[in-house]
């Protein structure tokens, strides 16, 4: 299995201060047929399900505000936030799905300082 | 409007039987595959297995391997996973999943409470 491992596990950022959560792969999840990674984020609130935000990698969902934008390739990879709102407080989880088994991080949860 | 809409909570007793459904509209159910992912507070998010509803080829995680059956009926759109013997580490909130090249919609949930 693909091992998932995010950081930090939770961060408290002021509003309209930028938040960065890390996301680090066992094994590359980078498809050389078509030079897509094969990697999701997604934002959770209380009560509802995981929220697609962002796509192979680093595209990003439609609706979703421009702050939030993703990058990395092969192993590694990052969810920011550039600034901030009150209604991003949630956990956010990384999620591979190399080769039709999927993993996911654990989960970095996001608080106002 | 693609949705996924998943059947309603649940309370068993260990060792009953559980069958939760996850029916698509919107979309061609045919051509996704539907997986289904296992929240709990302790460990999180975990896949379970997934399926290609067209014809029904399946592939589990090895940690449910054996431990849950993964199946679709394509004629009603509808995907669905059962337990022939639940035990109450099983109590967990359930999600079924759209996917085509990247996972994209997630159905409402299934809460499934195991207690004697």
């Amino acid at each position: 299995d693909i091992v998932m491992t995010q950081s930090p596990d939770s961060l408290a950022v002021s509003l309209g201060e930028r938040a960065a959560i890390n996301c680090k792969s066992s094994q590359s999840v980078l498809d050389s047929s078509n030079n897509k990674n094969h990697l999701v984020w997604y934002q959770q609130k209380p009560g509802q399900p995981p929220k697609l935000l962002i796509f192979w990698a680093s595209i990003r969902e439609s609706g979703v505000p421009d702050r939030f934008s993703g990058s990395g390739s092969g192993t590694d990879f990052t969810l920011t936030i550039s600034s901030l709102q009150a209604e991003d407080v949630a956990v956010y989880y990384c999620h591979q799905y190399y080769n039709l088994s999927w993993t996911f991080g654990q989960g970095t949860k996001v608080d106002i300082k | 409007e693609v949705q996924l809409v998943q059947s309603g909570p649940e309370v068993k007793k260990p060792g009953q039987s559980l069958k939760i459904s996850c029916k698509g509209s919107g979309y061609r159910f045919t051509n996704y595959w539907i997986a289904w992912v296992r929240q709990t507070p302790g460990k999180g998010l975990e896949w379970m297995g997934i399926i290609w509803p067209g014809d029904s080829e399946t592939k589990y995680s090895p940690s449910f391997q054996g431990q849950v059956t993964i199946s679709a009926d394509k004629s009603i759109s509808t995907a669905y996973v059962q337990w022939s013997s639940l035990k109450a580490s099983d109590t967990a909130m359930y999600y079924c999943v759209r996917a085509s090249g990247s996972p994209d919609y997630w159905g409402q949930g299934t809460l499934v409470t195991v207690s004697s």
